[in-house]
């Protein structure tokens, strides 16, 4: 247990579905992130919140919405995705972003098949 | 731009060899740097950092890490590993002005027993 949580562990869903990714966490931290995580492909930054700001968009398609209402949670709204979607999709907080306490703590991740 | 550059994609050791793994990163200012480790079905977690100080660093399960300024370098070592460091390993560097860490492909190390 690192102190954050993501649910649900494993989700298919169609391309004409609509669904959200619940990322919470229970450390303190005012920084959360988005990643994705594909085979064989690096781990991609999708989405920083620090402080419930948004202060980065890595180039991330308009089907994938992030919302973070508060420190403690975050969420990734899903609709038409495509195939290649499918992938890990991780949380993780930090004590704050882009300084020396930017030391990252991961949640289990969302395993997401789209069919 | 930091970019970070991990070598080794798959690294395969016996147990009791030793173990470096090269993590190299691009960035003209003040880095902190870290290791990651994500063992089978389970999160991704911090195994070292540097931060400032010495530039040895030491980290969890006799991991150790050595941040060579000169060589943009934070290469990973471990003198003996076991089985159960089979795992795959990220490097991320922050870059004190860049509001964000970059992650490395990573590299996927698998010890035979």
């Amino acid at each position: 247990e690192t102190g954050v949580t993501q649910t649900p562990r494993h989700l298919v869903m169609g391309m004409t579905n609509k669904k959200s990714l619940k990322c919470e966490q229970h450390l303190g931290h005012n920084a959360m992130y988005w990643y994705k995580q594909s085979a064989k492909k690096p781990l991609e930054l999708m989405f920083v919140y620090n402080f419930k700001e948004q202060t980065e968009n890595n180039s991330v398609p308009s089907r994938f919405s992030p919302e973070c209402p508060n420190s403690s949670h975050l969420f990734l709204h899903l609709h038409t995705l495509q195939p290649e979607d499918s992938a890990l999709y991780l949380c993780a907080s930090s004590q704050a972003q882009g300084t020396d306490q930017e030391t990252q703590y991961f949640g289990p991740g969302t395993r997401l098949l789209v069919l | 731009a930091q970019s970070v550059s991990q070598h080794n994609h798959h690294v395969i050791l016996s147990e009791a060899a030793s173990l470096e793994l090269g993590c190299n990163y691009s960035y003209g200012g003040t880095v902190n740097l870290f290791w990651y480790v994500q063992y089978p079905g389970q999160h991704l977690q911090l195994l070292l950092k540097y931060f400032s100080g010495d530039p040895l660093v030491k980290g969890i399960k006799g991991f150790e890490a050595e941040f060579i300024k000169s060589k943009f370098s934070f290469n990973l070592r471990k003198p003996s590993v076991q089985w159960s460091d089979t795992a795959e390993y990220f490097c991320a560097v922050l870059g004190t002005n860049a509001g964000k860490s970059t992650f490395g492909d990573g590299t996927t190390l698998t010890v035979k027993p």
